[in-house]
């Protein structure tokens, strides 16, 4: 079935980087742009970044534009949000979700940054 | 940029009771293409959200007709005839027509058994 799972998160300092990584199967991950959702302890969601199907665009919010690089790899079927000079307010689940207007969502990774 | 408000931010609702819940946006979620890119999600305790409606009032497979969204230009809304117990969760809209720069999230309606 349609899935995506995504992995890397973890507690990390403020100021260092961290990798999260998003797999997805059962479609053709390499005809679907591919977004980033965050949502911070207790609060509502927000659009963090989108890679399109073939990598060759990336847009990125305001709160984490210069701070982040998304990339994907087509034939491993991954996409990966590179994150440094964390801070405090990046501690969040975050989502991978397909576009086809975010039709699809994985469970979340978590992302702690604390000192 | 767009700004995007839902309410209420709290929805006690009686089981079997009708639900309603706004969502208006800053400017018109009509794209120079005609369709208006405004979707509704829901986020039950725990769980990853999962979209309910796209493109105003279309409905995702398997999601309940009880469901049903409504409106045009800036002012939207999401309704439920009859609310049941798996319905407790959070309701978010969102729009996608004003993009780039970016994708905008209303604040979230929390509804709740009475």
């Amino acid at each position: 079935q349609v899935q995506l799972v995504e992995s890397g998160g973890g507690v990390v300092h403020p100021g260092r980087s961290l990798t999260l990584s998003c797999a997805a199967s059962g479609f053709m991950f390499s005809g679907f742009a591919m977004h980033w959702v965050r949502q911070a302890p207790g609060k509502g969601l927000e659009w963090v970044a989108l890679i399109s199907y073939d990598g060759s665009n990336k847009y990125y919010s305001d709160s984490v534009k210069g701070r982040c690089t998304l990339s994907r790899d087509n034939s491993k079927n991954t996409m990966s949000l590179q994150m440094s000079s964390l801070r405090l307010e990046d501690t969040a689940t975050y989502y991978c979700a397909r576009d086809g207007a975010f039709d699809v969502w994985g469970q979340g990774t978590t992302v702690i940054v604390s000192s | 940029d767009v700004v995007i408000t839902q309410s209420p931010l709290s929805l006690p609702v009686t089981l079997g009771q009708p639900a309603s819940i706004s969502c208006r946006s800053s400017r018109s979620l009509v794209h120079s293409n005609g369709n208006t890119y405004l979707n509704w999600f829901q986020q039950r305790p725990g769980q990853s959200p999962r979209r309910l409606m796209y493109r105003v009032s279309n409905r995702d497979p398997g999601v309940p007709d009880r469901f049903s969204g409504s409106g045009s230009g800036t002012d939207f809304t999401l309704k439920i005839s009859k609310v049941e117990a798996e319905d407790v969760g959070v309701y978010y809209c969102m729009q996608g027509t004003h993009w780039p720069p970016m994708y905008t999230f209303g604040q979230g309606t929390k509804l709740e058994i009475k």
